[in-house]
């Protein structure tokens, strides 16, 4: 069974520009999330979707995050403009449903460096 | 609000010996417990979780954790330890009643010595 695939895989940018990663969830998982790990940190959730539906948003930063996953199966999460502090690894973990006990499988992340 | 608390940075355990990560979680409501493994440049990898029923938890490769409600503690614990152990170990908790957010602990790093 083929895992969580995140792209690219690393990202060097400028402040104030933008970029976009995306994730492709285990096939039939319902539930993906997005975390957010600073160096030294442990995940931050910033959005889950259940299908296509955001199911909690209330960490995202949404003056400059943006993410959505249109037709239920790949995502992509949006920086825009990014900041230095966004520099972290951004992970994607899907989950076969939403209930709270649901196992959730993680991608190998994306690293952002803002220079 | 939700937390989980890794009181320790880093542990240090010989091969061979027996290893025990230290995790404590406030929450309201049951909580549903989980620990994750992260090896360099890849993502979490999942051990084990409680939902309900007994206390004790037994997950991948030998590692077994206790749910304790009264000490609201969960500690990963593995009898022998190897060098390939050596990792960073992340608890998580979410909550039953409301919250539904995976909240993480900061990690703890595990360095087994040969």
């Amino acid at each position: 069974e083929a895992g969580v695939a995140q792209s690219p895989r690393y990202k060097i940018i400028e402040k104030r520009q933008s970029v976009a990663f995306w994730c492709n969830p285990i096939s039939g998982h319902a539930t993906l999330y997005w975390y957010q790990q600073i160096l030294g940190q442990g995940p931050k959730l910033l959005i889950q979707f259940q299908n296509n539906g955001v199911v909690d948003d209330s960490q995202l930063p949404k003056d400059r995050f943006s993410a959505e996953r249109l037709k239920g199966v790949d995502s992509t999460l949006k920086i825009q403009p990014a900041k230095l502090e966004d520099s972290a690894v951004y992970l994607c973990a899907s989950s076969l449903g939403g209930a709270p006990g649901e196992t959730q499988y993680f991608g190998p992340g994306t690293r952002l460096l803002v220079l | 609000a939700q937390s989980v608390a890794q009181p320790e940075d880093q542990v240090n355990v010989a091969e061979g010996n027996p290893l025990t990560v230290k995790c404590t979680y406030s929450v309201s409501g049951n909580p549903y417990l989980f620990w994750y493994v992260q090896y360099p440049n890849r993502g979490l990898q999942f051990l084990l979780k409680y939902i309900t029923g007994d206390n004790l938890v037994k997950g991948s490769y030998g590692f077994e954790a206790e749910f304790n409600k009264s000490q609201t503690s969960f500690h990963l614990k593995k009898p022998s330890a190897l060098v390939s152990d050596s990792a960073l170990y992340f608890c998580a908790v979410r909550g039953a009643g409301g919250s539904y957010i995976p909240t993480f602990g900061r990690g703890t790093s595990l360095i087994v010595h040969p």
